[in-house]
Formats: C-alpha cells, structure tokens, sequence
C-alpha cells in the first residue's frame, strides 16, 4: 500500500522563482498537513485540510506561500516568489479522522539561491 | 514560543544500554503525544504515543513515561541499537481543539556499537 508520496524530492531554484510542491495522501485519509522543517524550529505547521477545507493556515509565514486541495487525493503548496529564506524540508503528511497519527512523506528538499 | 521542548539537541549511548529522550511542554491543555523516528532523508515515521489518561506506554523495546504534574514525557529505547540511530521528535496535540501536533526540535540519537 502506497505510502504519501511527494514530488519533486528535490528542488533547486532562483530567487523570485515560482516553486510548487506536490503532495498524495494515503488514499482513504481525509487529513492533510503541510510541514516545514529547519534547523532553528524543528517541524512547523503550515497548513492542514480536513476533507479538502483549509482549516488553520496560522502557520503559513507569509502571502507569498498558498496550498491547495482540489481533491481528496491531491494537494500543492506554492511559494511566489521564492526567497533563499525558504529553504527548508517540506513535509506533507495525512491522517484519517478516527486515528491519531499522521503519516509523514519523504518530503521535498527545497533550495532557494 | 515554543510549547514542546527537547532542550538536549543529541545524544550519544552505547549499544545495549538505555536511551533516555526527554521532552517538556507548557500548554496543559495537550491530552495526547507521540514520538516519531525520523532518518536522514526520510520522513518522519510514528514510533510510539500516550494518551494524557495513562502515564506508561511500552512497546517492545520502546516505553514512553508521561509524568502530567511535571508536564514532562521521556523515550526510554532498552536496549538501544545501532539502527536507532536517527532523530527523535516529541509531538504533542489536544485532540478536542484541534488535529494541530506541536513538534518539539528534534534530538539526534547516536548509538556507538
């Protein structure tokens, strides 16, 4: 059974450039979480839908990051325009409602130059 | 502010003794927390949780201790592996406010054969 899958698991880009993160839940879950990791904060918060519904966008850092969720199988997180401040590990994650555990992607290495 | 903290960034132990991870939280209102093992270049992946109603939870090699009073819970991994290896991060969430997990910074867990 797949797992949630992410793409690209790297991404290289210049200052000022559009960058889009995709993101697959495990089929079945009607969670999903958008996380940022580095090293100074550990692993934040941006986002997360319940059934395709932004719920909390609390943790977005600025209007230069927006997420998505057209369906329950797909969603993007999309940063315009990119500065080098957000390179980070971009993790998205799912869960269904009756659990309490979130199962975590592979994440995308995102650099911003 | 960071409501869960690992204030020990890494750790080092020898194979087969024990791996104490500790993490402390502020907001007395987390009724559930779970720890995540997370390698390089993966994502996170759930290792063990406990509800606020208990204060132990083993499982295999792995018990989780929550002391509520104290607002403290510990990892204990016995006894530790050289696969073990990896990052541990303490989440924390109140499931009748929201699905938000709160991720302490992470402890890199080293363990010497």
């Amino acid at each position: 059974d797949a797992g949630v899958i992410q793409s690209p698991r790297h991404e290289v880009t210049e200052m000022g450039q559009e960058v889009t993160l995709r993101c697959k839940p495990i089929s079945g879950h009607d969670y999903l979480f958008w996380y940022r990791q580095t090293m100074m904060r550990g692993l934040e918060l941006l986002i997360y839908f319940n059934n395709n519904v932004p719920i909390d966008d609390s943790g977005m850092p600025e209007d230069r990051f927006s997420a998505k969720m057209p369906n329950a199988s797909f969603s993007t997180l999309k940063i315009q325009p990119s500065e080098p401040r957000d390179s980070a590990v971009y993790f998205c994650a799912s869960k269904w409602s009756r659990g309490n555990t979130q199962y975590f992607g592979p994440g995308t290495r995102l650099t911003v130059l | 502010d960071q409501q869960v903290k690992q204030n020990s960034p890494s750790l080092s132990v020898q194979e087969g003794r024990i791996s104490i991870l500790n993490c402390d939280y502020t907001n007395s209102m987390f009724d559930y927390f779970l720890w995540y093992k997370k390698y390089p270049a993966e994502g996170p992946t759930f290792l063990i949780s406990i509800s606020s109603i208990k204060d132990k939870n083993e499982d295999g090699r792995f018990t989780v201790f929550l002391n509520k009073s104290a607002k403290h819970l510990s990892l204990h991994i016995v006894p530790s592996q050289p696969g073990d290896s990896a990052v541990y991060f303490c989440a924390a969430y109140a499931p009748s406010g929201t699905y938000k997990y709160i991720f302490g910074t992470g402890t890199r867990l080293k363990v010497l054969a």
